[in-house]
């Protein structure tokens, strides 16, 4: 498809286990986001990716929290040992290099994860 | 402070009214500004950017006061499919751009 998509859209897990979360982003985007929402809540900055590299991991809440990217393509968001707390819409966005001027990043649907 | 300021909201207007909302950046250095429009339990989407002279589009308004550091939304007329959260977003180029989402002012509009 054109836009980003992102996989699983829903995911219940038990506490204790690892999920893989998976965002596919626009064909020729550089530029990758990952996004946090909890219910009710505003967007957090979790990781950006230029190509492959990450230069800000900064919004990594915790180091049970991991991302790549691979290809300049397809990325991965893996939170270790959830816990009740990661249970949040994890939204990924891509972009072309005229973000400043544009700033229009490309959302995908996100992936809620619910965390019992 | 926090980067990026908003009122949260709800603000509840009718049919037909105008209605602001401000949002305040602590950056100086911050360059680009831009409003985003999330419907509920929906993605975020680019509604307009904020230039320093003011821009129109269609019933949206957007102003930049760099010198006090805000931006703003004006909606004239509100049409029910208005309803949503609007965040502002500001861009600060250190390298590369580092967007910074404001928490949204959520807007429900009633007949």
């Amino acid at each position: 498809g054109a836009g980003v998509s992102q996989s699983p859209s829903n995911k219940v897990t038990e506490k204790g286990k690892d999920v893989e979360l998976r965002c596919d982003p626009i064909s020729g985007h550089t530029a990758l986001y990952w996004y946090r929402q909890r219910l009710g809540q505003g967007l957090e900055f979790l990781i950006y990716f230029q190509g492959n590299s990450a230069p800000d991991k900064s919004g990594l809440p915790s180091d049970r929290f991991s991302a790549e990217r691979t290809g300049e393509s397809v990325s991965t968001l893996t939170i270790q040992r959830t816990q009740q707390e990661d249970s949040a819409v994890y939204l990924c966005a891509s972009s072309n290099p005229g973000l400043l001027y544009t700033g229009e990043l490309f959302f995908g649907e996100g992936s809620r994860l619910t965390v019992l | 402070r926090k980067e990026v300021e908003q009122d949260p909201g709800p603000f509840n207007v009718p049919e037909g009214a105008t209605v602001a909302f401000n949002c305040t950046y602590s950056n100086s250095a911050s360059q680009s500004f831009f409003w985003y429009r999330q419907d509920c339990r929906k993605e975020p989407k680019l509604l307009m950017s904020v230039y320093s002279s003011g821009n129109e589009d269609g019933r949206f308004t957007a102003q930049l006061n760099r010198a006090s550091q805000y931006i703003s939304l004006l909606i004239r007329d509100s049409k029910l499919s208005d309803s949503a959260t609007y965040l502002c977003v500001v861009i600060l180029n250190s390298g590369y751009s580092t967007l910074t989402f404001g928490k949204g002012t959520m807007l429900l509009v009633s007949p």
